[in-house]
């Protein structure tokens, strides 16, 4: 298994461009969400699914989408970027119980200008 | 205050120490989740707690439900130790981790 995947690892954008963080998982967990981690914080929540079809928002949404079409895959969308979302993005996948392992991605270090 | 708070924030030993790092959650839970962070690297699952003690090789983690608190120990600490480990829990409000900030360990040969 490859786990969980992100594309790519490293992105710099000027103010107001949009783009795609890429994040796939091969172990057909129904929990997704995305993070991001800024200098002296804890993780954040941006944005969560329960299965294809199901997201929600977390704690940090302003700024990002997410869809869920698939099991598989779970794209964070920058609509416009801002350079408050200079950050490492991680997501992560697990099964529905609180008690199953969490899984990340090796992150995506996105600077925006 | 936030719902997880971490204590040290950051911790330099000798290598051999015996380390604890300490977990403190304000809500009920049913789950408690230590994971580690090495510099420049991806983050990696060492326990999920919902009871008691688990251990692992060198580490060690506790909880106890009634106090809202979780220790992660590492036995003989070693430089290769040396990263940031964050503790996570799941409120009883929906489906969403809450992390606290970290510690930083830094383990000297």
């Amino acid at each position: 298994n490859a786990g969980v995947t992100q594309t790519p690892k490293f992105q710099v954008l000027k103010t107001g461009q949009s783009m795609t963080l890429q994040c796939a998982q091969d172990m057909n967990h129904e929990y997704m969400s995305w993070y991001r981690q800024d200098p002296g914080m804890g993780l954040r929540l941006i944005h969560y699914s329960v299965g294809a079809g199901i997201t929600d928002q977390g704690e940090v949404p302003n700024g990002y989408n997410v869809s869920r079409s698939t099991t598989e895959d779970f794209p964070l969308r920058l609509l416009s970027a801002a350079p408050s979302q200079t950050s490492v993005y991680f997501c992560a996948s697990s099964g529905l119980a609180e008690t199953d392992t969490q899984y990340f991605g090796p992150g995506t270090r996105l600077t925006v200008l | 205050k936030n719902e997880v708070e971490q204590s040290p924030q950051n911790l330099t030993a000798q290598e051999g120490e015996f380390i604890t790092i300490n977990c403190s959650y304000s809500v009920g839970i049913s789950a408690l989740h230590w994971l580690q962070q090495h510099p420049g690297g991806g983050i990696v699952s060492l326990f999920m707690l919902s009871s008691g003690k688990k251990k692992h090789g060198r580490l060690i983690a506790t909880i106890n439900i009634q106090e809202k608190h979780s220790s992660l120990h590492i036995t003989a600490s070693h430089p290769r130790d040396s990263a940031v480990y964050i503790c996570a829990v799941f409120p009883p409000y929906g489906n969403k981790l809450v992390f606290g900030a970290g510690t930083i360990l830094r383990v000297k040969s």
